[in-house]
C-alpha cells in the first residue's frame, strides 16, 4: 500500500463548478499535511497547509480527518486558471520526517 | 539567489555515463531536499540535507546515486553507471527551516530532466 493515495483523474469540468479531492495515507503518527499544485512540466508549488480544524483560503477548503486519515480539498467556482495536478503532502513522524507526496490528482477546467 | 536554481534544465546521456545534477537553492535556506519525479507520479524522496550534512539518505535507491553539500550552500546530485531506469526530473527544493519543523515549506527549483539512452 502507499502512504499517500490520491484518485488520479483526470477530472474535467465546466467553469464554475465545485470540485472535490481526496487523499488517504497509511501513517497514522504523520504530523503535518498540505496540498500541492503542480502546473504541466513545473514543478511543485504549495497550495495551502492542512489543519485539524479545516480552513480555508479563498476558494479553496482544506480538510483533515485524523480518525479516518483522510485529507480533502474544495475548490469552489472552477478557474480556467486552476487546471494543474494538485498533489496532497504528508509529513512523517520520527525519523521519517520528509515530505511523502502522493501521485497527484489532475485536473482540468473546461470554459 | 531568488529562487531555487537547476542545472542542467536537461540531460541527455547514454546508458553507463557518470551524470552531475547542480542545485543553487535560495540564499540563506539551510535545508536542502532532493527529490525524483517520473512520469504520472509524485515527486519521491531521495536526500535531506541540513547544512553541509546529509541528515537522510534513506531516500537513494542504490550506491549509484550520491549527493554532496560540501559549503552548506550548492549541492550536487551524482549518479553513476546511468540505468535507462534513472530516467526522470531531478526536483530540488531548500527551506529556511529544518525537516524536524512541522512548517517546513519547501520552495522547488525547475528541475533536471534526465533521459538514459
Amino acid at each position: 500500500r502507499k502512504e499517500v493515495e490520491q484518485d488520479p483523474g483526470p477530472f474535467n469540468v465546466p467553469e464554475g463548478a465545485t470540485v472535490a479531492f481526496n487523499c488517504t495515507y497509511s501513517n497514522s503518527a504523520s504530523q503535518s499535511f498540505f496540498w500541492y499544485r503542480q502546473d504541466c512540466r513545473k514543478e511543485p508549488k504549495l497550495l495551502m497547509s492542512v489543519y485539524s480544524s479545516g480552513n480555508e483560503d479563498g476558494r479553496f477548503t482544506a480538510q483533515l480527518n485524523r480518525a479516518s486519515q483522510y485529507i480533502s480539498l474544495l475548490i469552489r467556482d472552477s478557474k480556467l486558471s486552476d487546471s494543474a495536478t494538485y498533489l496532497c503532502v504528508v509529513k512523517g513522524a520520527g525519523s521519517a520526517r520528509q515530505l511523502t507526496f502522493g501521485s497527484g490528482t489532475q485536473l482540468t477546467v473546461l470554459p | 539567489g531568488a529562487g531555487v536554481s537547476q542545472t542542467p534544465s536537461n540531460k541527455v546521456t547514454e546508458k553507463g555515463k557518470y551524470v552531475e545534477l547542480r542545485c543553487d537553492p535560495i540564499s540563506g535556506h539551510t535545508a536542502l531536499y532532493w527529490y525524483r519525479q517520473s512520469l504520472g507520479q509524485g515527486p519521491e524522496f531521495l536526500i535531506y540535507f541540513q547544512g553541509t550534512g546529509a541528515a537522510d539518505d534513506s531516500g537513494l535507491p542504490n550506491d549509484r546515486f550520491f549527493a554532496v553539500r560540501p559549503e552548506g550552500s550548492v549541492s550536487t546530485l551524482k549518479i553513476q553507471r546511468t540505468e535507462r531506469g534513472d530516467s526522470a526530473v531531478y526536483l530540488c527544493a531548500s527551506s529556511s527551516t529544518g525537516a524536524n519543523s512541522g512548517a517546513n515549506v519547501l520552495t522547488f527549483g525547475a528541475g533536471s530532466r534526465l533521459t538514459v539512452l
